[in-house]
Order: C-alpha cells, then structure tokens, then sequence
C-alpha cells in the first residue's frame, strides 16, 4: 500500500534559525496536504498543494511540490515559539489520505 | 459555526470490551473520516464515509466498524478491544471526498487496561 514518510523525526533549532521538513512517497500523488498539531492538540490544515513543481508561501512558511508528485517539503524562515508542533504531510492518492510520521519541531527561545 | 465535535474526550475500558466513538461534523460537510493516532506516530486511516456510503477503508481488523447517519454525523465502533488499541481517535469532517482539507476535532483518547 501507500506510504508516506517524512523527514527528520525530531528537529531543534534555536529561535531564528530556518526548518525544513521533507515528505516523500511511494507513489504519485494527486494532491499533498500539509497538517499542524500542536501539542496536546489536534492536526490543523495548513495547505493543499495540487500541481507539479507547484510552489506556495504563508507568510514565513513555504511549501513545495516536487515535478514527480512523489515528494514535498515546508520550509519555515526564521522560526518563532508559536511554530512549535508537529507537521505532517498527508498525500492523497485516491480516496485515502495518508499522513507521514510527522517532523516535531521544538524551538528554544 | 462550530467545529467537528466528538465524545467522550476521554474513554477507559478493559481489554475485551466494546467501544463507540462519536462524531458531529461541521454543517454541510458530507464526508467524515476516523483515524487512530498512537503517541509519537501520525495519524492512520480507518475509515471513510460519504452520504452515508463507506468510501475506505484502512488496514484494520473487523474489530472496527463505522457508520454514517442520515444527518452525516458518523461512529466508530471497536469490539473485544485490546491493549494495543488504546490511541486517540480523531473524527474528520470534510465537504466532499478525495481531494478536501480535513477539519479535525479534538479526539478521544481511549485507554485499555
């Protein structure tokens, strides 16, 4: 079956500094969402990106789709503590939606 | 408007028993989807519904069962649970199958001792 993964598991990075975050596939996707899950909390819809090599920004986040539709990645500049969380990936082929492991990403002040 | 709301927020049962899961979605929204969250892990797929029709379905065993009703707020049943069910469930509600953002709620986390 489909699998998602993501990469690295963990990231800890000194407020300021840049995250990345890297989900990759086992097969073409139609489309790749984006989650966010705060601690304690529940996953939260960040982005939705549908084209090859489609390229999307949020403020100081951004997100790519890779040509193949088989890898994404989110990309934050200059981290703040409000990033804290867990992101996920979640790829759609079908009518399943697959989320990857997820990156926690811890940001010291 | 509110959210995707589920209950109970929090669930302890014995290994053996039965268990159900409630879910409301967000008004209009037509599908739902359940998907189990072991600690440290992303969420997994169980099920979806869609105007009240099973769409998918995850790996899981028959233990798990799910249904839609009429007004789109959905179930999710496990029978002779076990240890290795205890995980939060998290009910999705989205407009339409496939290709929709989902909008969690907040889960129950159901414990099996």
């Amino acid at each position: 079956g489909q699998q998602v993964m993501q990469i690295p598991q963990y990231q800890h990075v000194q407020e300021g500094e840049d995250f990345t975050t890297y989900c990759n596939s086992s097969t073409t996707l139609s489309n790749i969402q984006w989650y966010k899950q705060r601690p304690g909390g529940h996953p939260v819809f960040l982005i939705q990106l549908v084209k090859s090599g489609e390229v999307k920004k949020q403020k100081r986040l951004t997100f790519q789709f890779g040509e193949a539709k088989k890898n994404s990645s989110l990309h934050i500049t200059a981290t703040q503590t409000t990033d804290v969380g867990t992101y996920f990936c979640a790829g759609n082929a079908g009518n399943m939606l697959t989320f990857g492991g997820g990156t926690r990403l811890m940001v010291k002040p | 408007d509110a959210g995707v709301t589920q209950s109970p927020t929090h669930l302890i049962k014995t290994r053996g028993q039965h268990v159900t899961l409630r879910c409301s979605p967000i008004s209009g929204h037509k599908s739902v989807s359940w998907y189990q969250q072991v600690l440290g892990q992303g969420p997994q797929f169980i099920f979806q519904y869609y105007e009240k029709e099973e769409r998918g379905r995850g790996n899981f065993p028959d233990r798990f069962s799910a249904r839609q009703f009429p007004n789109y707020s959905s179930e999710l049943n496990v029978n002779a649970l076990l240890l290795g069910d205890s995980a939060l469930y998290l009910c999705a509600s989205s407009l339409g199958q496939g290709n929709s953002p989902l909008h969690f709620g907040n889960g129950t986390r159901l414990t099996v001792t």
